[in-house]
C-alpha cells in the first residue's frame, strides 16, 4: 500500500520568511495530493491540493509542486505569518475510492 | 456545501464499555466513508475504508471485531469501540467522499476518553 514520507517534523521561521515541507509518496499510481492544516483538537482542513497530471500550483501565498517520477511534492508558504503556525500534513491517494494516505506531519512554528 | 458531522464530539467512558460514533454526510451522498485514529501529536491513522451495504475493509493491525464498523445508509456510517480500554483512548476522525471529485471531507471528530 500507500506509504508518505513528510519531513521535516518541526519547522522555525521568522515572520515574513518563507517555509517549505517536502513529501515522499511510494505507490506510482497515487494521483492526487492534498496538503491539509490542522489546529489542536479540530478536524484537518485542506488548503491546497495538486492532480497528477499539473506539476505546480498556486494559491495566494501557497504553492505546491509535484515531481511524478521522483515521487515526491513539496508544500511553499511565502510571507509567513503567525496565523500560519500548525501542523500540517501531507497525504496520497493511489486507485480511485481509496482513502488518503497520511504522512507524520510537520508542526510549523512562526515567531513575531 | 460537503458537511461531514460527527456525534458525539467527545465522550468518556468506563473500561469495559462500549461507545457508539456517528457519521454523516449532511448533504451529499457518500458511498465510501473512512475512519481515521489520532493519538496526540500524531498523524491520522486509517482504520478501516467503509462502503455503504458491505462490510468494512481494515487496515493492517486494526481488530475488527474490536471496532465495528457499519454503513447502513448513503449518509450514514458508525463505529463502534466494543470493550474499550484506556489505550483506545484517542481522537476518532471520520472522512467521507462524494462520487467523482478527489477532495474527502473530515468531520469535526470524535474525542474519546476510556477511564
Amino acid at each position: 500500500g500507500e506509504n508518505v514520507e513528510q519531513h521535516p517534523s518541526t519547522l522555525s521561521v521568522q515572520e515574513g520568511d518563507s517555509a517549505v515541507i517536502k513529501c515522499t509518496y511510494s505507490d506510482s499510481a497515487s494521483n492526487y495530493f492534498p496538503w491539509y492544516k490542522q489546529e489542536l483538537g479540530k478536524r484537518p482542513q485542506l488548503i491546497i491540493d495538486i492532480r497528477s497530471n499539473v506539476g505546480e500550483k498556486k494559491d495566494q501565498r501557497i504553492a505546491v509542486t509535484l515531481n511524478k517520477t521522483a515521487k515526491h511534492f513539496s508544500l511553499h508558504i511565502t510571507e509567513t505569518q503567525p496565523e500560519d503556525s500548525a501542523v500540517y500534513f501531507c497525504a496520497a491517494r493511489g486507485e480511485a475510492g481509496t482513502a488518503l494516505i497520511f504522512g507524520k506531519g510537520t508542526t510549523l512554528s512562526v515567531s513575531s | 456545501g460537503a458537511v461531514v458531522s460527527q456525534h458525539p464530539s467527545w465522550v468518556i467512558c468506563k473500561s469495559g464499555t462500549s461507545v457508539k460514533i456517528e457519521c454523516r454526510s449532511l448533504d451529499f451522498q457518500a458511498t465510501t466513508m473512512f475512519w481515521y485514529r489520532q493519538f496526540p501529536k500524531q498523524s491520522l491513522m486509517l482504520m478501516a475504508t467503509s462502503n455503504e451495504g458491505s462490510k468494512a475493509t481494515y487496515e493492517q493491525g486494526v481488530e475488527k471485531d474490536k471496532f465495528l464498523i457499519n454503513h447502513a445508509s448513503l449518509t450514514l456510517s458508525t463505529l463502534t469501540v466494543t470493550s474499550a480500554h484506556p489505550e483506545d483512548s484517542s481522537f476518532y476522525i471520520c472522512s467521507a467522499r462524494p462520487p467523482g471529485p478527489d477532495e474527502q471531507y473530515f468531520g469535526p471528530g470524535t474525542r474519546l476518553t476510556v477511564t
